[in-house]
């Protein structure tokens, strides 16, 4: 059971370019997130989805694009890199317990630089 | 939006020292998770804690809905304590969770 797993760990960009960031989680959770941690801040969400084929926007959205193909996978996509982009990106899963998703459980997160 | 606030930004201990971490928010809240992210970057679970109080080994944690604060103590610290600790609260039933600006922690033998 790893469950919440994250790739690539590390990466390098230049402004313009675009990458897929993937999370994968191996617990069957409902739903899945994707935050930003910048220096001195807490996680701040970007995307989030609450079942296979459904995505939403979170706090901070503009600049990425999301998509949950599979109920075990949740994709980042930065289309046209910037450098505020730059940012420790993480990923998150929760179970649902009765109506509404309970304790999230986060992966080990991807260190990415713009320049 | 709601507002977490947690307090104090930074704490300073010498092993063996006990502390308290507090988190106020502005609004009631479905979910309260505290974590504490190591030097390396990992955020660990430490509670999942709505209301009421629960401990693990050296550390507990209370919530007070009503009051809309949450309490991590740390006892008898160890160096392999330090980090950052957030607390985040999830808002509107449903949704993602709101972190607070954490409490960066140096323990020191």
């Amino acid at each position: 059971n790893a469950g919440v797993t994250q790739t690539p760990k590390f990466r390098v960009l230049k402004t313009g370019q675009s990458m897929t960031l993937l999370c994968a989680q191996d617990m069957n959770h409902e739903y899945m997130y994707w935050y930003r941690q910048d220096p001195g801040m807490g996680l701040r969400l970007i995307h989030y989805s609450v079942g296979e084929g459904t995505t939403a926007k979170g706090e901070v959205p503009d600049g990425y694009n999301v998509s949950r193909l599979k109920k075990q996978n949740f994709l980042l996509g930065l289309e046209s890199a910037a450098p505020s982009q730059t940012s420790v990106y993480f990923c998150a899963s929760s179970y649902v317990a009765g109506e509404f998703p309970d304790e999230q459980f986060f992966g080990p997160g991807t260190r990415l630089t713009v320049l | 939006g709601i507002q977490v606030e947690q307090s104090p930004p930074d704490l300073i201990l010498q092993e063996g020292a006990n502390s308290t971490l507090r988190c106020n928010f502005s609004d009631s809240v479905n979910n309260l998770q505290w974590f504490h992210q190591n030097p390396w970057g990992q955020l660990i679970n430490l509670f999942y804690i709505p209301s009421g109080t629960k401990q693990n080994g050296r550390l507990s944690a209370t919530t007070v809905a009503t009051e809309r604060y949450s309490l991590l103590y740390i006892s008898s610290s160890q160096t392999t304590d330090s980090g950052v600790y957030f607390c985040a609260v999830e808002w509107v039933a449903g949704t993602a969770l709101i972190f607070g600006k954490g409490t960066t922690l140096s323990v020191s033998s």
